[in-house]
């Protein structure tokens, strides 16, 4: 099994600063997926951005981008202008181009400080 | 409406009670699959299915069973609950572009 590691427990943040979750994971394919979902105290899984690995530019969903580091299989999501709606738990995935399971990390709770 | 439903959203039962959790969708996707999640150990797959012919187990479908209805709903069973199967459970579909769609959750608590 493929093994995704989130070794942020928990981050916070200001509001309107920016804050930096981090993920990594093991693999030795080349062609594969990679996202960060959110999950809000709703509970809800929303996705908030994905990355293909053969794309060496890295994903920007309007305040949130990544940092694709493929041969350091680094898989770091940026948020911008934190809003107190970004509040949630962040859980960083993968998923091999050849193989039909996702494997999710632990999660990150980010706090967001007005 | 949500694309893709969970019932029951929450439920108690007892050690050795069989229960089934549904998962409907109305995205027209092939692919279904079976979460749970627990405190800090993030998701963790179940079984998926491809169409209601394919079903195939995740790293964790001991003390669980699925059935694949039609291609909008896939249900997922204990067959005689125990108690450290109380989690969160999710059902997601999977379109053509990697994407996952998430149901709501149903918190299951087993006594």
């Amino acid at each position: 099994a493929q093994t995704v590691t989130q070794s942020q427990p928990e981050m916070s943040v200001q509001e309107a600063e920016t804050v930096t979750l981090s993920c990594t994971y093991d693999t030795s394919e080349s062609d594969y997926y990679l996202f960060w979902y959110k999950q809000p105290p709703s509970r809800q899984m929303i996705l908030v951005i994905r990355q293909e690995a053969y794309k060496q530019q890295n994903a920007t969903e309007n305040r949130f981008s990544v940092n694709f580091q493929k041969a350091a299989k680094s898989f770091s999501l940026k948020i911008s202008d934190s809003q107190l709606g970004d509040a949630a738990m962040y859980f960083c995935a993968y998923r091999s181009a050849l193989g039909n399971q996702f494997y999710f990390g632990t999660g990150t709770s980010l706090t967001v400080i007005p | 409406d949500a694309d893709v439903t969970q019932t029951p959203r929450n439920r108690i039962t007892k050690t050795g009670k069989r229960i089934m959790l549904e998962c409907s969708q109305t995205k027209g996707h092939d692919r279904m699959y079976w979460y749970r999640q627990d405190p800090g150990l993030g998701l963790r797959l179940i079984y998926y299915s491809f169409d209601v012919k394919d079903i195939n187990k995740g790293e964790i479908s001991d003390g669980y069973s699925v059935s694949r209805q039609a291609q909008a709903k896939f249900s997922l069973s204990l067959e005689s609950a125990i108690p450290n199967q109380t989690a969160l459970y999710f059902c997601a579909t999977r379109d053509s572009q990697e994407t996952q769609y998430f149901g709501p959750g149903t918190r299951l608590l087993v006594l």
